[in-house]
């Protein structure tokens, strides 16, 4: 039962315009979400992350959304660089317990000249 | 600090040998995971302990064993090597911190990964 899911394996974007990345959960006691970004042959590492009890979390170019009525959360990036181009983990922790996050299936961005 | 050190970074293994993944981390952090992760799929955890002495199976947890007999260590076991369990393994620890509201202390640091093949 995959609790987090990334339903876009891949997206491919030109530079300069906006990566949208989805993730959708099934958990509503889910209280905390983060997004990881992986480059090849490296651990993933932390980007960005929002409560439960925000709807919106902005950092530089990223920006994480949350539609908790509709399990859903999103991750922006504007303006997109190839230096972006990498795999984006969206990970969820639940609320009744915190010392574990459960990581969706990743989404490979790719950003091209 | 070093972060998160695995090693070792790529190993072959024959079907039925034994192995550790060794992984240390300077933080000083309390909590600390393994992971695996598949091609085409997420990280599925596979262990963690929320400190030393102390260690819980994650989702997938067949096959492998850990100790946590210091802050810095967690390694992680795999006795009876299968192909199944041929997959890129990572490391990762946090601090412990009151659980009041988004944090920094809730990110999770990971190691650069562990390349495991079985064959």
């Amino acid at each position: 039962d995959q609790q987090v899911k990334q339903n876009s394996p891949s997206l491919s974007v030109q530079e300069g315009r906006i990566s949208i990345l989805n993730c959708d959960y099934t958990n509503s006691m889910f209280d905390y979400f983060l997004w990881y970004k992986k480059y090849p042959a490296e651990g993933p590492t932390f980007l960005i992350s929002i409560s439960s009890i925000k709807d919106k979390n902005e950092d530089g170019r990223f920006t994480v959304f949350l539609n908790k009525s509709a399990k859903h959360l999103s991750l922006h990036i504007v303006p997109s660089q190839p230096g972006d181009s990498a795999v984006y983990f969206c990970a969820a922790r639940g609320s009744y317990n915190t010392d574990k996050l459960i990581f969706g299936t990743g989404t490979r961005l790719q950003v091209f000249p | 600090n070093a972060g998160v050190t695995q090693t070792p970074k790529f190993r072959i293994l024959k079907i039925g040998q034994s192995m550790t993944l060794q992984c240390a981390q300077d933080m000083n952090h309390n909590y600390m995971y393994w992971y695996r992760q598949d091609p085409g799929m997420g990280l599925k955890l596979i262990y963690y302990s929320v400190g030393a002495g102390i260690t819980d199976k994650g989702e997938v947890p067949n096959g492998y064993n850990v100790s946590r007999s210091t802050t810095e260590d967690f390694p992680l076991r795999l006795e009876l090597a299968a192909p199944s369990q041929t997959s890129v393994y990572f490391c990762a620890s946090r601090a412990f911190v009151v659980r009041s509201g988004p944090s920094s202390g809730n990110t999770i640091y990971f190691g650069e990964g562990s390349w495991l093949t079985v064959v």
